[in-house]
């Protein structure tokens, strides 16, 4: 099955400043890499996502790049404001979806005053 | 996300007890998830189902059951099989297997 790994754990940053989390997978068949952030005790919201036939996607702030060759890809965040803090979680899902979304062990970022 | 309803919030457990967790979409999707979810790790997949009257296992299915007899629902037992249930239990659903997943609020499950 896939297999996502995530890094870093944890990241601080000052508020103003890049944010940078990646992540690789080992299935060169998954298609789909969304990502969630999740505020402590609520649900994960997705915030981006990108599909395997392109290789980068912005959002305003939020930008997320996929490099299918190394089979990793990243989510960028600029400016950062306090409401980024969070943990945020990368997925990849493969087999057509038929083996669900595998989830990284997320990363908390922590936006510095 | 406001189409999916998990309840209860809280859940407690007694010893050699059976709970069931429920999960309501409105959203008219196929694919209903569930994942546990552990202090410092992500989230693991339990069950999920494609349509209605079929589901499959995920990675942690022991000690868990579910059911799908209708579109809107996805309830998720823990049976007394599951010997360490405290977690965060998310309910996601999709269009389909290969759509964004869109999740509840989640139930948190604690033993007595």
């Amino acid at each position: 099955g896939e297999n996502v790994e995530q890094h870093p754990s944890t990241l601080s940053v000052q508020e103003g400043d890049s944010a940078v989390i990646k992540c690789t997978y080992s299935d060169s068949a998954s298609n789909y890499f969304p990502w969630y952030k999740q505020e402590l005790g609520k649900r994960p919201q997705l915030i981006i996502d990108i599909r395997s036939n392109v290789g980068e996607k912005k959002d305003q702030r939020i930008a997320v790049t996929l490099n299918k060759t190394a089979k990793h890809f990243s989510l960028h965040i600029t400016e950062t404001q306090p409401e980024d803090s969070a943990v945020y979680f990368c997925a990849a899902i493969s087999g057509g979806g038929a083996d669900g979304l595998t989830f990284g062990k997320g990363t908390h970022l922590i936006i510095q005053p | 996300d406001g189409g999916i309803t998990q309840s209860p919030k809280y859940l407690f457990r007694k010893e050699g007890q059976n709970v069931t967790l429920s999960c309501e979409q409105n959203l008219n999707h196929d694919a209903m998830y569930w994942y546990r979810q552990d202090p410092g790790q992500g989230l693991r997949l339990i069950y999920y189902s494609q349509i209605v009257n079929d589901f499959q296992k995920g990675d942690i299915a022991e000690g868990y059951s579910v059911s799908r007899e209708k579109k809107e629902s996805f309830p998720l037992t823990v049976t007394s099989a599951q010997k360490n249930p405290t977690a965060f239990y998310l309910c996601a659903s999709s269009i389909n297997l290969n759509q964004p997943q869109h999740f509840g609020d989640g139930t948190r499950l604690s033993i007595l």
